[in-house]
């Protein structure tokens, strides 16, 4: 079945790392993405990994993919305010319409 | 990159009344578009695909006749929620798929319905 999971909240204080966790079940999944969404604007497409990827780095984000736990996570390096929004893991399993997870609110303490 | 207009925004209807929600993608032509649902602490949930010239395809438990979808255009689709009711109250965003080398999606800005 389809079901991916994240946790509703992140604190972190400007400057650190933050570290976005997802799990997923569907082990046929191609390509798993990150996407965030700041109020009042749509889902914006932050980054993406292909399935048979282990790691993935974008400048400040990494993207972690650990197939076998079906565990993917998504880094902040050097966390901004402007970086405080709700991050949504979805994954891709072939059916083009894609499947999300509840989504993270990161919010960013001065 | 390309950018897909959601409107409107946010929307207060009263119990009964039908709602129509437009998804525009304003720089490309998107034969396939996508209709989302989001209930407050959960996940998007595909409710439909709306595809240009033809019938959506929904999903299961979705009510077609309840949402309907009209993509008439390249460039267009909408969905009116029909005869609202407040447990329709939800968060509906929609995407557009851009085919091509890389085929992508982009979203809309959502809509916040809410029914009173």
């Amino acid at each position: 079945g389809e079901d991916v999971e994240q946790s509703l909240f992140l604190s972190v204080r400007e400057g650190d790392s933050s570290v976005i966790n997802c799990t997923y079940t569907d082990s046929s999944s191609t390509y798993l993405y990150w996407y965030k969404q700041e109020p009042g604007a749509g889902l914006q497409l932050l980054t993406y990994i292909f399935s048979n990827m282990d790691m993935k780095q974008d400048q400040r984000l990494t993207v972690l993919l650990n197939k076998k736990d079906k565990h993917l996570s998504l880094r902040i390096a050097d966390t901004q305010t402007g970086d405080s929004a709700i991050y949504f893991c979805a994954e891709d399993t072939g059916r083009r319409a894609l499947t999300f997870g509840s989504g993270t609110r990161l919010q960013v303490q001065p | 990159g390309a950018v897909v207009s959601q409107h409107p925004s946010r929307v207060i209807c009263k119990s009964g009344t039908s709602v129509k929600i437009e998804c525009r993608s304003l720089d490309f032509q998107a034969t396939t578009m996508f209709w989302y649902r989001q209930f407050p602490k959960q996940s998007l949930m595909l409710m439909a695909t709306s595809n240009e010239g033809s019938k959506a395809t929904y999903e299961q438990g979705v009510e077609k006749d309840k949402f309907l979808i009209n993509h008439a255009s390249l460039t267009l689709s909408t969905l009116t929620v029909t005869s609202a009711h407040p447990e329709d109250s939800s968060f509906y965003i929609c995407s557009a798929e851009r085919t091509g080398p890389n085929t992508e999606a982009f979203f809309g800005q959502g809509t916040r319905l809410t029914v009173v």
